[in-house]
């Protein structure tokens, strides 16, 4: 079974710090993960993916996400965070071995303060 | 850039009444998905349609539930009979053609409300 976990329902960080938001997940061989963001009033948008290669992953709007496989995790990043970052973001996996089918996670609502 | 599009934006409805969610996907795209999101909690897999039938479904995806794509265009999901705990924001999404590892594009969503 494939699941994962993003442990921080909030986080909020102060425009132009550097801004983590976090993942794991459990899957039973290599994982391909990916970041969606949402805006409001807006479906998921399509940020960023690892498949296989390098670890770290650079995608839209700045963001970069870095594969751990000893941690299990997959944490967005961003240098720099801009008020316009401001959204919610979620995170999925899904195990080529199985169900195609992707998992999301809760989703984590970024607050960037000017 | 191409999008997913949904109608309409806001539903409301009376229990017991069937309801019908409409999308459409990116015109290339072979593979159709339908979400649904809880307010406050996570975003859920309800089924996934490719060449004319369903692919995949969950369990949320029971009887009451059903999808078409009745012209080339267009994908539904009817809802028979809702019920209060069938509120919720659905997504429709699509992918192209390799779907393993394909992101997916997601619509704007439609808030569901049944009263």
């Amino acid at each position: 079974a494939q699941s994962v976990a993003q442990p921080e329902d909030q986080v909020n960080v102060a425009e132009g710090n550097p801004l983590t938001v976090k993942c794991t997940y459990s899957v039973s061989g290599n994982p391909y993960l990916f970041w969606y963001v949402q805006y409001p009033n807006r479906g998921l948008q399509f940020l960023l993916k690892y498949i296989t290669g390098d670890n770290l992953v650079k995608g839209s709007y700045g963001f970069e996400a870095e594969f751990n496989k000893s941690q299990t995790s997959f944490h967005l990043k961003k240098p720099s965070a801009l008020v316009s970052d401001s959204a919610l973001y979620f995170c999925a996996v899904r195990d080529p071995g199985g169900s195609y089918i992707p998992t999301f996670g809760r989703g984590t609502s970024l607050i960037v303060h000017p | 850039e191409p999008e997913v599009t949904q109608t309409p934006s806001h539903q409301v409805t009376q229990m017991g009444q069937e309801v019908i969610l409409r999308c459409v996907p990116i015109s290339n795209h072979l593979y159709f998905y339908w979400y649904r999101q809880i307010l406050g909690q996570k975003v859920e897999f309800l089924v996934s349609f490719y060449n004319n039938e369903i692919s995949e479904k969950s369990e949320i995806f029971d009887d009451q539930f059903s999808v078409e794509r009745p012209d080339g265009s267009n994908f539904t999901l009817k809802i028979r009979s809702t019920k209060l705990e069938d509120s919720a924001m659905y997504f429709c999404a699509s992918s192209g053609q390799t779907l393993s590892y394909n992101e997916q594009f997601f619509g704007p969503g439609t808030r569901l409300t049944v009263l």
